[in-house]
Formats: structure tokens, sequence, C-alpha cells
């Protein structure tokens, strides 16, 4: 059973548009849902995560939103930029008193953005 | 260098030949993990470490998979007899609280 489902698997976005991922878990007991950024080559980077005592966690052009009752939860990415093109990854897991253990992937979102 | 480090970048083998990746987390992170990345997919969990202490692996990682952590430092992830269905980017982070550094991974092509 897969325990985190992100869609959609592309997205395809114009210049200064706004991109919108959308991810949902099945664990109640996941409290950490991060975001990761990742380009060809590289490892995924950490974008932004956010823990279920807030809605709502802006970062820059970045912004997640958490839905608890729906166990869903979403990357809004503002004025997107050619340089934003990327698979993006959400992830759930369990964050025991400021130790992470391991994550749960989504299967990616291949996002980009056209001039 | 303050990033997490994987050697080597890539490997290619033949089947049935055994591989060895090795880890080196951001120092001051006390936590290891390993996941397998195929193309199209997220990360998949496969073990992680507190320190030198092994203390989960996903049933993913069968028997033909070690890895060690001997000192808490630095990690080795080796594959015995490897298979074709093992080719795969194998990714190391580390962590804190504030979330996991990624290695730019080790890919393994095995022909």
């Amino acid at each position: 059973q897969q325990q985190v489902k992100q869609s959609p698997q592309s997205l395809i976005v114009q210049k200064g548009g706004i991109s919108i991922i959308n991810c949902a878990y099945e664990n109640t007991a996941f409290d950490y849902f991060p975001w990761y950024q990742q380009f060809p080559g590289k490892g995924p980077a950490l974008l932004i995560a956010i823990r279920p005592d807030v809605s709502e966690k802006k970062e820059g052009r970045f912004t997640i939103s958490f839905n608890k009752s729906a166990k869903q939860f979403s990357l809004h990415i503002m004025d997107s930029q050619p340089g934003d093109s990327a698979t993006y990854f959400c992830a759930a897991g369990l964050d025991r008193g400021s130790t992470l253990g391991r994550l749960y992937f989504g299967r990616g979102t291949q996002l980009t953005v056209w001039p | 260098d303050t990033g997490v480090s994987q050697n080597p970048r890539h490997k290619i083998t033949k089947r049935g030949q055994n591989v060895t990746f090795r880890c080196d987390p951001i120092s001051e992170h006390n936590r290891l993990y390993w996941y397998r990345q195929t193309l199209g997919q997220g990360p998949e969990f496969l073990t992680y470490f507190q320190n030198e202490a092994q203390l989960e692996k996903s049933r993913l990682l069968s028997d033909r998979f070690s890895a060690e952590r001997p000192k808490g430092s630095f990690s080795t992830l080796e594959i015995q007899r490897t298979e074709q269905g093992d080719s795969a980017m194998y990714l190391c982070a580390s962590s804190t609280d504030t979330g996991y550094t990624f290695g730019s991974g080790t890919r393994l092509t095995v022909v």
C-alpha cells in the first residue's frame, strides 16, 4: 500500500504562473511533511517542510498548505520561473522528539516552466 | 565540505559481482539513511542508523544487502551477487531535527 500519493505526475506552467502539486497520506500518525526538489543527476534537496500544528507555511515563493482532516497537503510555487523546472517529491514521516525516522515519498511531479 | 558525500558516483558491474558504496555524512549529524531510487520513482527507504546502531531495515533490504556504520561516522552499503533489478540510484542522507540532507547518490548499473 502506497503511504503517500502524489499528483499530478507532470505539470507544465507558464513563467510567472502558479504551480500546484498535491499529496495525500494514509497514516494519521505522520507528523512531518517535507517537500523535496530534485534536478537530474542530483540528490533531492529539502525545499520546505511542515508539521501538523499549522495549516500553512510560507518560505519565499513556496507555500505548503496542510489539511489534517483530509490527510492532504500541497505545494504552491508562486511566480514560477524556468529555474524551478525540476522533479518535486512530497514525503511524510514521524518526527519522534525532533529525531527524524524513515520518510515515505510520493512518486514525484515533473515540473516544466516555460518562458 | 559541509555536504553528504557519496562514492563512487557511478558503478557498472556484472551480474553476480559484489559492490560496496560509501557515504560520509555531515559531521554533526548522528542519523544516517540509505534510500534507493529508480527512474521515475520517489526514493524508497532501505535502512537507517543512529550513530553506529542500525535502527530500522526495510523489507526491501534482502539478505544480499548489508549496511554498516562501524564508528558512527561514515557508512557502507554492500550488495552481494548483484542482479539486474538492483540497478538504481542509491542515495544516502543524514539529518538533524530540521530535515534530511541527501548526497548526490551512487548510480549502479548491473549488466
